[in-house]
């Protein structure tokens, strides 16, 4: 069974500009949570998608969205980019909900690097 | 203060040595994950445990829900062992609380 991927891997943006990036998940699971990992913050929960609805979110601004599609592929947008959202962008998928005890896995990540 | 907290930082061994990695938590939780995190990013999760122990080869997990405390034990440390290990606990909403990592270091 294939594992999470995540498109691109890497990635330069400027500040203001937008960026999408994308997470498929393993086959068969309906859950996909984004994560943010920079150095100083560690690992953040950004939001969790399940059947196509947004079911949790953490304390990111606005500019940081999300979607799921039917086949449960995600994608996340974020806006006016600032020099502070470099990070590396982890998704993991999951079958059920992953606060409800469920083993998540780990796509490789995107590296973005706004300049 | 941090929903959770793992010691040490940073950790350096010689191969062979028994490790241990300690993390509290303060939010209630269901179950508490143990994440490895090597060298460029990709992380892979190794536990998922309620209560009581749990092995896996060389690694082993325990969690004290009432004291809110787990540790990650790993026996017979082995260079390939070098990497961050997080531990993860689901809060209210079922968002996740992630600890800082240690950066585990394991010397020939």
């Amino acid at each position: 069974k294939a594992g999470v991927t995540q498109t691109p891997r890497y990635l330069i943006k400027t500040r203001g500009q937008q960026v999408t990036l994308s997470c498929s998940p393993i086959s068969g699971h309906r859950s996909v949570s984004w994560y943010q990992q920079t150095p100083g913050q560690g690992l953040q929960f950004l939001f969790e998608y399940f059947s196509e609805t947004q079911r949790n979110k953490g304390n990111f601004p606005g500019r940081f969205s999300g979607r799921q599609f039917s086949n449960s592929r995600s994608e996340m947008n974020v806006s006016t980019l600032e020099l502070g959202d470099s990070a590396l962008y982890l998704c993991a998928s999951s079958l059920g909900l992953a606060g409800g005890g469920e083993t998540q896995y780990f796509g490789p990540g995107t590296r973005l690097l706004v300049l | 203060k941090n929903e959770v907290e793992q010691s040490p930082q940073n950790l350096t061994a010689q191969e062979g040595e028994f490790i241990t990695i300690n993390c509290s938590y303060s939010v209630g939780v269901s179950a508490l994950h143990w994440l490895q995190q090597h060298p460029g990013g990709g992380i892979v999760s190794l536990f998922m445990l309620s209560s009581g122990k749990k092995k896996h080869g060389r690694l082993i997990a325990t969690i004290n829900i009432q004291e809110k405390h787990s540790s990650l034990h790993i026996t017979a440390s082995h260079p390939r062992d070098s990497a961050v290990y997080i531990c993860a606990v689901p809060g209210t909403g079922n968002q996740f609380y992630f600890g800082t990592g240690t950066s585990l270091t394991v010397i020939p």
